[in-house]
């Protein structure tokens, strides 16, 4: 079966660092995808990792390991603005059909000053 | 143009009704897909379109119809829909064959179902 999991919730303060973590067991592996969902938008692309280690994009990093079935968000110098759901998806597939694409249940961060 | 745009934003619709909902994108994504997000949960996904065929049907009731008339637009016709059927519908499309190849998402259209 296709299960991943995330925390529901967290909250963190302003200024601070907050690490999401993912882990998931898919019948295939073709890369993992962070997504960042503010209430009542649309979800948007944050990170992608497809090899075992860390990937930086300014705030924020997203780490891999596949033998663990294993990736975290971290999120540095938090902002009220990153109050958000942040969803984990992973890619059990991409072929000629296209992808096909599990997401995680998101987790609910909270960012207080 | 980097973006997905989905019409209607707002849909309010009685169960013996027929809607539309519509979804537009300019990238030259050859994938295109259609997901049902519930409050706090993730997306589900419904249909999947690549090179204009439908792949992928998530075992989705017939009440649902997708249609992709060409690779930019994607449909999805609505009929004798069910109150619980009331969600956000998120269309997102993809680059194939390279790159990371990450959704795109529109906005969503925010379906009631009275």
């Amino acid at each position: 079966g296709q299960n991943i999991d995330q925390p529901t919730e967290m909250t963190a303060t302003e200024g601070a660092i907050v690490q999401i973590n993912c882990t998931y067991q898919t019948s295939g592996f073709n890369g993992l995808f962070w997504y960042q969902q503010h209430a009542g938008e649309a979800p948007t692309f944050l990170s992608y990792n497809v090899l075992d280690g860390l990937e930086e994009k300014g705030r924020f990093s997203s780490f891999l390991s596949r033998s663990k079935g294993y990736s975290y968000l971290l999120l540095k110098e938090l902002q009220m603005k990153d109050s958000a759901s942040y969803l984990c998806a992973v890619r059990d597939r991409w072929d000629n059909y296209g992808q096909n694409f599990v997401f995680g249940p998101g987790t609910r961060l909270s960012v207080l000053p | 143009d980097t973006e997905v745009t989905q019409t209607p934003k707002h849909l309010v619709m009685g169960m013996t009704n027929k809607k539309s909902l519509k979804c537009e994108q300019h990238m030259g994504h050859r994938a295109m897909y259609w997901y049902k997000q519930k409050a706090k949960k993730p997306p589900e996904l419904m249909f999947v379109y690549s090179y204009e065929k439908l792949s992928i049907n998530e075992s989705v009731p017939s009440r649902f119809s997708p249609e992709c008339p060409n690779s930019s637009l994607l449909n999805l016709h609505l009929h004798a829909l069910q109150p619980e059927d009331s969600a956000l519908y998120l269309c997102a499309s993809s680059l194939e064959g390279g790159g990371t190849g990450e959704l795109f998402f529109g906005e969503g259209s925010r379906l009631t179902v009275l």
